[in-house]
C-alpha cells in the first residue's frame, strides 16, 4: 500500500461518543498534519507534526487531540464533539514540516455528528 | 501573513473549451505556489508546482500555471477542457520558514458542459 491512508472513511458519532481517526503514510515523510473541510470554507489547517513533535496548534478546540507515536502514524482523538464539528477531515504528509514541499493527503473522513 | 484568494466560486465551461482559473497571493517574499484538485468525497492530488525558474509551469492531465510577480498571480490554464477535469481545484501558498504549512483558498468549483 502506497501513499497516505485514513480510516475510517466515514464516521457518524453521538456528541457524548469518543472516537479516533487513524492516518498513516507510507512516503517516508518527516512531517503530518491534520486538515478540517467543511462546506464553503477553506481548507483550516489543524495540527502540524514535524518528527513526531507538533509544530503547530491553530488554536483548536480540546475535543479535539492529536497524537503522533511515531512519523508514519498520526491520529485524532474525538470527544464530546458539537454537531458543527461535522466536516471532511485529511490527513496530509510532507517531507518537511515547511510550505516549500508538497503536501501528499489521504482521501479523508467524513465526519457526521449527531 | 500569507493568504491566497480564489476570486471565482464556481466556473461553468464547454467541453472543448480553454480554461483559466484565478489565483492571487499574498506574501512578502518569493513564495512556493501549488494548484490542486479535489474530486467528490475524495482528498487532494497535486497538479503542479512553482518554486523557481521558469514561470511557466506544467502539471499532470494537461494543466499548467503561470507565475507573474507583479501580479502576485498564480493562475492555472488548460487548452481543452474534458468532462472529467469537473472537480474542485484549490491554490496553495507556503514558505520555507520553520513551523509553516500550507495556506489554502477557498477553491474554484469546475462544471463541464456538453
Amino acid at each position: 500500500e502506497t501513499g497516505v491512508t485514513q480510516t475510517p472513511r466515514h464516521l457518524v458519532m453521538g456528541m457524548t461518543n469518543k472516537k479516533s481517526l487513524k492516518c498513516e503514510q507510507h512516503l517516508g515523510h518527516n512531517a503530518m498534519y491534520w486538515y478540517k473541510q467543511s462546506a464553503k470554507k477553506p481548507l483550516e489547517l489543524m495540527f502540524v507534526y514535524n518528527f513526531k513533535e507538533q509544530t503547530e496548534n491553530n488554536s483548536v478546540p480540546s475535543r479535539f487531540s492529536p497524537e503522533c507515536p511515531n512519523s508514519s502514524h498520526l491520529f485524532l482523538h474525538l470527544h464530546t464533539l458539537q454537531p458543527e464539528d461535522s466536516a471532511l477531515y485529511l490527513c496530509a504528509s510532507s517531507q518537511t514540516g515547511t510550505g516549500d514541499t508538497e503536501a501528499f493527503f489521504g482521501q479523508g473522513t467524513r465526519l457526521t455528528v449527531v | 501573513a500569507q493568504s491566497v484568494t480564489q476570486p471565482d466560486i464556481h466556473i461553468t465551461v464547454s467541453e472543448g473549451a480553454s480554461l483559466e482559473l484565478r489565483c492571487n497571493y499574498s506574501y512578502g517574499a518569493t513564495p512556493y505556489l501549488f494548484w490542486y484538485v479535489q474530486s467528490p468525497g475524495q482528498g487532494l492530488q497535486l497538479l503542479l508546482k512553482y518554486f523557481s525558474g521558469d514561470t511557466l509551469v506544467q502539471g499532470i492531465k494537461g494543466f499548467e500555471a503561470e507565475f507573474k510577480r507583479s501580479q502576485s498571480s498564480f493562475n492555472l490554464r488548460k487548452p481543452s477542457v474534458h468532462w472529467s477535469d469537473a472537480a474542485e481545484y484549490f491554490c496553495a501558498v507556503g514558505s520555507n520558514q520553520a513551523g509553516t504549512a500550507l495556506i489554502f483558498g477557498k477553491g474554484t468549483t469546475l462544471s463541464v458542459s456538453s
